[in-house]
C-alpha cells in the first residue's frame, strides 16, 4: 500500500509559468518531506524539504507547501524553466526509519 | 570531495550470473543505502545500513545480498541474476535517515 502518492504522472508548463507538482501522503506520523529531481541518466539530486512543523519553505524559485490536515504537499516552480524539465520525486520520513518515495512525476517546461 | 560514487555504470548480465556492485562515499556518512528505479516504480529500497557491519532489509530485498564490511563502501550482490532485476541502482548516503541528500550516479544492469 503506498503511503506516498503523486498522482500526476507527468506535468507540461510553459516557460515562464508557475509549476505546481502535488504529493500526497497517507500517514500522518511523517515529520519531514523532502523533494528531489532527477535528470536522465543521473542520480536523483535533493532539491528543498520541510518539517512538519512548518506549512512554508521557500528556496529561490522552489517553494515547498505543506498542508498536514489533508496530508498533503507541493512543490511550486517560479517561473518554470526548460533545465527544470525532469522527474520529481516527493519523499516522507518518519523518525530513524529509511524515506519512503513516491512514483514520481515527469514536468516537461516547454519554451 | 567525491561525493557517492558507484561502480560499474553499465554492466549486462546473462540469466544465473552474479555480480557485485560497489558504492563508496567519502563523506564520513553513518547510513547507506541501495535503491533501485524501474519505470512508473519510483525508488524502491532493497538494503541499508546505519553504520559500519550493519544490515537491513528493505522494500525488495529477495535476490540481493549486501555488505557494509567498511564505512565507506556498501556492496550490492546478486547470487543468481534474473531478468527481474533489470533496473537502475541507485546507491545513497546520509548523515541523518531522516534526510538523504547524496546520491550515486546509478548503476544501468541488463540481464537477459
Amino acid at each position: 500500500d503506498q503511503q506516498v502518492k503523486q498522482n500526476s504522472p507527468s506535468l507540461s508548463v510553459q516557460e515562464g509559468r508557475i509549476s505546481i507538482l502535488n504529493c500526497d501522503y497517507t500517514n500522518s506520523m511523517f515529520d519531514y518531506f523532502l523533494w528531489y529531481k532527477k535528470y536522465p541518466a543521473e542520480g536523483p539530486t535533493f532539491l528543498i524539504s520541510i518539517s512538519s512543523i512548518k506549512d512554508k519553505n521557500e528556496d529561490g524559485r522552489f517553494t515547498v507547501f505543506l498542508n498536514k490536515s489533508a496530508k498533503h504537499l507541493s512543490l511550486h516552480i517560479v517561473p518554470s524553466q526548460p533545465g527544470d524539465s525532469a522527474v520529481y520525486f516527493c519523499a516522507a520520513s518518519l523518525g530513524n526509519t529509511p524515506l519512503v518515495f513516491g512514483k514520481g512525476t515527469r514536468l516537461s517546461v516547454i519554451a | 570531495n567525491a561525493g557517492v560514487t558507484q561502480t560499474p555504470k553499465f554492466r549486462v548480465l546473462k540469466t544465473g550470473q552474479s555480480m557485485t556492485l560497489l558504492c563508496a562515499q567519502d563523506m564520513n556518512h553513518e547510513y547507506m543505502y541501495w535503491y533501485r528505479q524501474d519505470p512508473g516504480m519510483g525508488l524502491r529500497l532493497i538494503h541499508y545500513s546505519v553504520g559500519e557491519g550493519t544490515t537491513a532489509k528493505g522494500e525488495v530485498p529477495d535476490g540481493y545480498n549486501v555488505s557494509r564490511l567498511k564505512k565507506q563502501n556498501f556492496l550490492l550482490g546478486l547470487e543468481s541474476a534474473a531478468p527481474s532485476q533489470t533496473s537502475v541502482y541507485f546507491c545513497a548516503s546520509s548523515y541523518s535517515p531522516s534526510e538523504i541528500r547524496y546520491f550515486g550516479p546509478g548503476t544501468r544492469l541488463t540481464v537477459t
